[in-house]
């Protein structure tokens, strides 16, 4: 069982909009910055959002991240079939002296 | 352009070890915390272990503390994982990845590690 809660899978239709959830606690997501992570099919995992909202050099902004409290969400604008993904929150717990994941989110588009 | 590349993966027997290897290239290696993350077959990440950039702190998943030992060596740009008394819940691809606390920016392709009779 993650120390972060992802929902298994999310779905949208092309072009449409959607929102992944990360919820977490005072030890990880409460004081911590939140990073997203898409791992297509086969592919080592990609950082897509860091210190909750920053996106890297060449990820579009069709993808953005918020925190809230002790949740964090991605968003993903304008879905294409390439974003079909399992997208993965992590960052670091206090508590743990680790860093943690969500369990992941498998992202269909339909 | 930064590049990660694990090795060592295969085989083992329960009870076995391994070591692994990442060689690194395209940034300044010391200056950087490195990381393993592992991801069992069908499953999500799990981090394992963290070094700072200078070797000095080193960080473990209670899952693999006192069995996994990291390691590095700067002059040589790589990262290590020794991993001893194996067992099949370790079955997983190791991935390198740069960075520690606040993110993984980069991450190699992984070397996958079977632990099997």
């Amino acid at each position: 069982q993650s120390v972060l809660t992802q929902p298994p899978s999310v779905s949208a239709a092309p072009g449409q909009k959607v929102t992944i959830s990360c919820s977490g606690s005072s030890s990880n997501i409460g004081n911590n910055y939140v990073s997203w992570y898409q791992q297509l099919p086969g592919a080592a995992p990609k950082l897509l959002i860091y210190d909750n909202y920053k996106r890297p050099s060449g990820i579009p902004d069709r993808f953005s991240g918020s925190k809230s409290g002790t949740s964090a969400t991605l968003g993903i604008t304008g879905l294409q079939t390439g974003d079909e993904a399992d997208y993965y929150c992590g960052t670091w717990d206090s508590s743990l002296i680790a860093a943690v994941f969500g369990g992941g989110t498998k992202l269909t588009v339909l | 352009e930064v590049q990660l590349l694990e090795s060592g993966g295969g085989l083992v027997q329960p009870g076995g070890s391994l070591r692994l290897s990442c060689a690194a290239s395209g940034f300044t290696f010391s200056s950087y915390a490195m990381s393993w993350v592992r991801q069992a077959p069908g499953k999500g990440l799990e981090w394992v272990s963290a070094m700072s950039g200078s070797g000095v702190n080193t960080y473990y998943a209670d899952s693999v503390k006192g069995r996994f030992t990291i390691s590095r060596d700067n002059s040589k740009n790589t990262l290590y994982l020794q991993m001893n008394t194996l067992r099949a819940e370790d079955t997983a691809a190791y991935y390198c990845a740069k960075g520690h606390v606040r993110f993984f920016d980069y991450w190699g392709r992984g070397t996958l590690v079977s632990v099997s009779p």
